[in-house]
C-alpha cells in the first residue's frame, strides 16, 4: 500500500458524462501528479499540482481539469466524456516537487464509458 | 520527439535466475530515470532511481545500470522470484527544471517460470 487513496475504483459512465476522480495523497506529501494508462497511449502525464498550485501540465484535454484543495486532496474532472477516455487514471504523490523526491502512485480510478 | 522505450516486451525468467531489463532514451538531458514495477490491477510501484551522475545504482536484489554514452538503462533483478512477475517500466524526468513530469516507457512483461 503506497498510501495514496484513490475513489472511486471502477466507474462506468455513458458518453458526454461528467466525472471526478479523488485522490487522497499520502500523509505530508505537497505534490500530487494524475497520471492516464491506455493500451494504446500506455502510461501518459496529464498534469501536477505542487500545495494547492498547478506545477506543470502535460498533454491534459481541454476537457479534463484537476484542482488540489487546502487540505492537500486533489481530484480530477474528466467532461464530456468520449469512447477514447475509456482508461486507468493514477493520482501519485511525493513530499516535495524537487528532484529525487520518489513519487508513489495510488491504485488507480478505472473508467469505462460505455 | 525524444522519447523513452524498451527493447523486449516480454521477458520469461526461471525462478531463481537473474533478470535484465532495457531501457533506451533518446533525451540526452535527462537527469534522472526511474524504474517502476506494475502488478496486474495495481498501480505503479517504486523499485529504484539513478541520477543521471551515476553509473550504477543498487537496492535490494536490484540494479540499475546508466550507460549515457549510448543512452541506455537497465534494470537487473538477482535471484528472480514468482512475485516479481509483472511490467516493469522505466521513466525519465521529461524536464530537468522541474520535477515529476515522468515520461514512461512502454513496459516490460515479466514471466517467472517455476
Amino acid at each position: 500500500d503506497s498510501g495514496v487513496t484513490q475513489t472511486p475504483k471502477h466507474l462506468i459512465t455513458a458518453t458526454g458524462q461528467r466525472v471526478t476522480l479523488r485522490c487522497s495523497p499520502r500523509s505530508g506529501d505537497l505534490s500530487v501528479y494524475w497520471y492516464q494508462q491506455s493500451l494504446d497511449q500506455g502510461l501518459q502525464f496529464l498534469i501536477q499540482y505542487y500545495n494547492g498550485e498547478e506545477r506543470a501540465k502535460g498533454n491534459i484535454l481541454e476537457r479534463f481539469s484537476a484542482q488540489q484543495f487546502p487540505d492537500l486532496h486533489s481530484e480530477l474532472n474528466l467532461s464530456s466524456l468520449e469512447l477514447g477516455d475509456s482508461a486507468l487514471y493514477f493520482c501519485a504523490s511525493s513530499v516535495l516537487s524537487t528532484a529525487g523526491n520518489t513519487i508513489y502512485f495510488g491504485e488507480g480510478s478505472w473508467l469505462t464509458v460505455v | 520527439g525524444e522519447s523513452v522505450g524498451l527493447h523486449l516486451p516480454t521477458l520469461s525468467v526461471q525462478e531463481g535466475d537473474n533478470s535484465i531489463i532495457n531501457c533506451a532514451y533518446s533525451n540526452s538531458a535527462s537527469d534522472y530515470f526511474i524504474w517502476y514495477k506494475q502488478e496486474s490491477g495495481k498501480g505503479p510501484q517504486f523499485i529504484i532511481d539513478i541520477r543521471s551522475n551515476m553509473d550504477k545504482r543498487q537496492g535490494q536484489r536490484v540494479t540499475v545500470l546508466l550507460n549515457k554514452t549510448v543512452k541506455h538503462l537497465s534494470l537487473q533483478i538477482a535471484a528472480t522470484q514468482p512475485g516479481d512477475s509483472a511490467v516493469y517500466f522505466c521513466a525519465e524526468n521529461m524536464e530537468t527544471d522541474s520535477w515529476g513530469k515522468l515520461q514512461f516507457g512502454a513496459g516490460t512483461q515479466v514471466v517467472v517460470t517455476p
